[in-house]
């Protein structure tokens, strides 16, 4: 059964990069069946999409974010990451990693997110 | 970008009722819709796909209908662990983006 787990900094300081990976298990990344994304919850609020990746090479970016998000892949380990830049109080979040299928992009299954804190 | 708008906002009903979420987009999306629920401190769990498939395990209270801009989460017979928010997601491209959520309460 597919497992996804988020893994990173819990706190990151105000300007500075956020980066988080999702390490993927019982599946292979470079399934040519898949997506994989990012979706983030801010306490207490809604689900805001981040950004999408495929196969390394192709990504979508929230636009909102998309000045600041960058999307990777690591075939050999297994794992896609995340980094944020310049982060606000405002990043502060759960950020959820996320399959998607090749047509059918809904997000399906989920890791079990981490909560990342935008603090001094 | 299409943006996706759910109503209510929230709702509170009694066990056994008939309950509705609405889920409008800006503008068409065919029937390329999911709906989640997320249960308090716990990740979203997927409902239902192509705006009216049941996913895998979920019980058959639950049903999706609608296609192109509108679209309806509805639980026949509401029960206590249904308390949870919902939210729709769009998949036809990029951004994929969810509804604001609806928080279901139980009166």
């Amino acid at each position: 059964q597919l497992q996804l787990q988020e893994s990173g900094p819990g706190l990151v300081k105000p300007s500075e990069t956020l980066s988080l990976t999702c390490t993927v298990s019982n599946d292979s990344i470079s399934s040519k069946n898949y997506y994989w994304g990012w979706i983030r919850q801010p306490p207490g609020k809604g689900l805001e999409w981040i950004g999408t990746v495929y196969q390394s090479w192709h990504t979508y970016y929230n636009p909102s974010l998309e000045s600041r998000v960058t999307i990777s892949v690591d075939t050999s380990k297994n794992q896609f990451s995340l980094k944020l830049t310049s982060v606000t109080a405002a990043d502060t979040a759960v950020y959820f990693c996320a399959r998607q299928g090749y047509y059918e992009r809904w997000f399906d299954p989920w890791g079990q997110g981490t909560l990342v804190t935008v603090s001094s | 970008d299409i943006q996706m708008t759910q109503s209510p906002s929230s709702l509170s009903a009694s066990v056994g009722d008939r309950v509705t979420i609405t889920c409008r987009a800006s503008q068409g999306i065919s029937n390329y819709l999911a709906w989640f629920q997320q249960k308090p401190g716990k990740v979203p769990k997927l409902l239902i796909y192509a705006a009216s498939t049941l996913h895998s395990g979920v019980p058959s209270r639950f049903s999706g209908s609608g296609s192109g801009t509108e679209f309806t989460l509805t639980i026949s017979s509401l029960r206590p662990e249904d308390v949870a928010t919902y939210y729709c997601q769009k998949y036809d491209s990029a951004p994929y983006t969810f509804g604001q959520g609806t928080k279901l309460e139980i009166k």
